[in-house]
């Protein structure tokens, strides 16, 4: 069983304040790592898709890392919006189905104007 | 179409009642996906379909019942549910069925389900 931890649980910020969060993930067998937002009443969407050690991917303010060695990945926002606010996901597939994906129990983001 | 629909928006249903789930998307994907998420925990995984056969069926129990009529439409039967049952129920879908890592899944907003 894939033991995939958040940090930290919750998040309250400011509007125009900068916030990173946490996905911790077994490194060995390491496959794919996926993020996703959800934010209330809405679909979860998928932000990124990450395979790569060293890997950074960016869409708008919001950007993330990867540490496959250690087991790692940080979303980063930059200048938080209230529109931001929504759930952080991340979630890494099982190596025996790729398409099996194990979610972390999230980062719930409020970001105050 | 990059849309993953879901309904009923919301269900509620007895514990003798037989009900039925409905998902659909447009976009030609070949997996699809049921998930279950009880509030304040994250989305579970329940069954997935490849090619609309059943590839993982993650020891559901016999009441939940899934069904892929064609590549487009996945159906979650229910009957006999129990109260401990209510929960969000999501569809997802994604393109390739399970051998890429990088096999983004594009969900519904879900079902709200409770049972009395």
């Amino acid at each position: 069983i894939l033991n995939v931890e958040q940090s930290p649980q919750s998040l309250h910020v400011q509007e125009g304040d900068s916030t990173n969060f946490t996905c911790s993930f077994p490194s060995s067998n390491f496959y794919a790592l996926h993020w996703y937002r959800w934010e209330t009443a809405k679909s979860p969407e998928a932000l990124f898709v990450m395979t790569l050690n060293g890997d950074e991917k960016k869409k708008g303010r919001i950007s993330a890392t990867l540490n496959t060695k250690e087991g790692y990945s940080y979303l980063y926002i930059k200048g938080s919006q209230p529109e931001d606010s929504a759930t952080y996901l991340c979630a890494p597939p099982t190596m025996e189905y790729g398409n099996k994906l194990v979610f972390g129990a999230g980062t719930i983001l409020r970001v105050k104007s | 179409d990059t849309e993953v629909t879901q309904t009923p928006k919301h269900l509620v249903m007895g514990m003798t009642n037989k009900k039925s789930l409905k998902c659909e998307q447009h976009m030609g994907h070949r997996a699809m996906y049921w998930y279950k998420q009880k509030a304040k925990k994250p989305p579970e995984l329940m069954f997935v379909y490849s090619y609309e056969k059943l590839s993982i069926n993650e020891s559901v129990p016999s009441r939940f019942s899934p069904e892929c009529p064609n590549s487009s439409l996945l159906n979650l039967h229910l009957h006999a549910l129990q109260p401990e049952d209510s929960a969000l129920y999501l569809c997802a879908s994604s393109q390739d069925p399970g051998l890429a890592p990088n096999n983004e899944q594009f969900f519904g907003p879900g079902t709200r389900l409770t049972v009395l």
